[in-house]
């Protein structure tokens, strides 16, 4: 149980495309689902949080009108990279609780970009 | 500057090896993670401990939570190849909840 699927897998695309990165939740409803950015080799960095029916929290430094949070339903929250930049290129990792941070994590296998 | 430190940020030992990873803070937390992940994978939730002084055992790997709750160690014994990748510690400290700096394995055959 407790699987999060996230699509795609791997987007590769030219700069000033936006980006649409989906992350849902197979078995159980997610209450609160959380976008993170990786580079390679080093540790998850938050991005922000998603609470279902709510607008998300961003963390310090991360634009908003840059990186767009949908949480719609308690089985899917989606990440927008609007107007993406060779900068953007990362691995984007989204996880799913059923209740914040207190309640287990589960992982998404990632969504690596590449903005050429 | 990051809550959770990790040493060595890289680690290459030989297959058989015995080897410790480091997670330290001057904060306390209510429980701390290890996770495992792979080249192009999410990370994988290895062990949670919660209980200063806590030791858990999987299969080769064993990990301590400070007595203090401000630090871990993982302790792998006869590294595998299969034990190569990033290791990452995670503290919930109140509401927040923090990824460590990462240590990056690789055992070679």
């Amino acid at each position: 149980g407790a699987v999060v699927s996230q699509h795609p897998s791997r987007v590769i695309c030219k700069s000033g495309t936006s980006v649409k990165i989906e992350c849902r939740s197979l078995d159980f409803q997610a209450t609160t689902m959380f976008w993170y950015r990786q580079f390679p080799k080093q540790s998850l960095m938050l991005m922000a949080t998603s609470n279902e029916g709510s607008k998300a929290t961003y963390e310090q430094g991360v634009e908003k009108d840059k990186f767009l949070i949908n949480h719609a339903s308690l089985t899917l929250s989606t990440l927008t990279v609007t107007s993406a930049h060779p900068e953007d290129s990362s691995f984007y990792i989204c996880s799913a609780t059923t209740g914040g941070f207190r309640q287990p994590q589960h992982f998404g296998d990632g969504t690596r970009l590449s903005i050429l | 500057t990051q809550l959770l430190e990790q040493s060595p940020q890289f680690l290459s030992i030989q297959e058989g090896e015995n080897l410790t990873v480091y997670c330290n803070s001057s904060s306390v937390f209510s429980s701390l993670q290890w996770y495992r992940q792979e080249p192009g994978e999410g990370p994988v939730l290895l062990v949670t401990v919660v209980t200063g002084g806590e030791v858990k055992k999987l299969k080769r790997l064993t990990f301590q939570f400070g007595d203090a709750r401000k630090d871990s160690s993982l302790h792998i014994t006869a590294a595998q190849p299969g034990d190569t990748g990033l290791y990452l510690c995670a503290g919930l400290t109140g509401n927040q909840f923090y990824f460590g700096t990462g240590t990056s394995l690789t055992v070679i055959p």
